[in-house]
């Protein structure tokens, strides 16, 4: 079954550097979201992208965030300069069509020091 | 803005027995989706089940079944001979129909399953 690979899996970084967390959704997908989920915490909406562009964001989606999908297929959240509570594990889901489910992938671990 | 409570952090059953996980939403739509996600301790997020708003009949998969109560705004599900292996953090999520559709989480129930 295809999926969703995220990479890579576990990201360790020093406050203030930027990261690119990267995605490769399935490939007739065109539905594609980053989510967040704090340790312990409840799964958090960041953006969700549709046609080239954000259809959505949320307020932690702030100016230290952004999204592209450079080559048509990668698509990546990149964060300019992460702070101690950009910890987290970060999700990409997409999804092909309106009514479809969301398929996740396996997550990037990112820890900020 | 739509909001889904969780009320149980955390539930525990016994090896074969049932357990009910239990989810109430808000919303003033009348068309959307739900669903429960597993997330096990490989933190994976995997997709149990899904209902559809318009559907009366309840989903059910396998050992998985929802109780959907619509104008209670309440979702619940049921594992039936519950399983090592069922063992996660379940999340209930809502989704509305069309554009603006990203899924809204509760806070989890993790699922401790005793042998």
């Amino acid at each position: 079954e295809p999926e969703v690979t995220q990479t890579p899996s576990h990201q360790v970084t020093q406050m203030g550097q930027e990261v690119i967390l990267r995605c490769v959704p399935i490939s007739n997908h065109l539905y594609f979201y980053w989510y967040r989920q704090i340790l312990g915490q409840k799964v958090e909406f960041l953006v969700s992208f549709y046609n080239n562009e954000i259809s959505e964001k949320s307020e932690i989606f702030d100016d230290q965030f952004s999204v592209e999908r450079p080559d048509g297929s990668n698509f990546t959240l990149k964060i300019r300069s992460t702070k101690l509570e950009d910890s987290a594990m970060y999700f990409c889901a997409t999804r092909a069509a309106s009514g479809s489910p969301l398929h996740f992938g396996n997550g990037t671990r990112l820890t900020v020091t | 803005a739509q909001t889904v409570t969780q009320s149980q952090p955390e539930m525990s059953v016994q090896e074969a027995e049932t357990v009910t996980l239990s989810c109430t939403y808000d919303t003033s739509e009348s068309d959307y989706y739900l669903f429960w996600y597993k997330q096990p301790p490989s933190r994976q997020m995997i997709l149990v089940i899904r209902q559809e708003a318009y559907k009366q009949q309840n989903a059910t998969e396998n050992r998985f079944s929802v109780n959907f109560q619509k104008a209670a705004k309440s979702f619940s599900l049921k594992i039936s001979d519950s399983q090592l292996g069922d063992a996660a953090m379940y999340f209930c999520a809502y989704r509305s129909v069309g554009y603006r559709n990203k899924l809204v989480f509760g806070a989890g129930t993790i699922l401790r399953v005793k042998s």
